[in-house]
């Protein structure tokens, strides 16, 4: 069975950093691409970042460019998210989510940690 | 950036009623658009890539058709688990940024 389970999330003052974690087993995981998705509360769904199988091709939302870091570590069936100057802004639920194929869909996602940067 | 708009944002319904949502992009996005239904608390779950791909386990009741900047996500007869919010996804491969629809939620009448 595939399994995302996101770890890390918690209170941050602002300008602070957080490092996600995203679990992942039930799967080959070094044969997928990943991405992060985001959703503040009571609002909408918002694609962060992108990460190939091999870690060669990594893409960002423009609203977290510069500030957020995506990265995997094939041996340990992990994807992690690094995030620095933290805004009130990026106060959300964050998702890992496995591409299923080039441009088909994300067909499995986590359960969802939430970060909350506040003062 | 490609713009998805979708139509309408809250949508009103009975058991048995037959439910249209449409997706606009604002530029041409060939078939790379994803459906997805969330419900509260919950991670949003597929339900048609490739614009009309049903995916495995979703049942046949739903339906996705279009190309190029306008699709619609049909929901042929509406059952009481299928009250969620849906958000359309737009995968095409430049630029790589792939937004997604504001959602509309669909309530029971």
């Amino acid at each position: 069975e595939v399994q995302l389970v996101e770890s890390g999330g918690g209170l941050v003052q602002p300008g602070g950093s957080l490092r996600l974690s995203c679990a992942a087993s039930g799967f080959t995981f070094s044969s997928y691409s990943m991405n992060w998705v985001r959703q503040a509360p009571g609002k909408g769904l918002e694609w962060v970042s992108y990460i190939s199988s091999s870690s060669s091709t990594i893409y960002y939302a423009d609203s977290v460019k510069g500030r957020f870091t995506i990265s995997r570590d094939n041996a340990k069936n992990s994807l992690y998210l690094q995030m620095n100057s933290l805004r009130a802004e990026d106060t959300a639920v964050y998702y890992c989510a496995r591409l299923m194929a080039v441009a088909g869909g994300f067909d499995y996602w986590g359960q969802g940690t939430l970060v909350t940067v506040s003062s | 950036d490609i713009q998805l708009t979708q139509s309408p944002s809250f949508l009103s319904a009975s058991v048995g009623d037959r439910v249209t949502i449409t997706c606009r992009a604002s530029q041409g996005i060939s078939s790379y658009l994803a459906w997805y239904q969330q419900k509260p608390g919950k991670a949003p779950k597929l339900l048609i890539y490739a614009a009309s791909t049903l995916q495995s386990g979703v049942p046949s009741r739903f339906s996705g058709s279009g190309s190029g900047t306008e699709f619609t996500l049909t929901i042929s007869s509406l059952q009481p688990e299928d009250f969620a919010t849906y958000y359309c996804q737009q995968l095409n491969s430049y630029p790589r940024a792939w937004t997604f629809g504001q959602g509309t939620k669909v309530e029971i009448k």
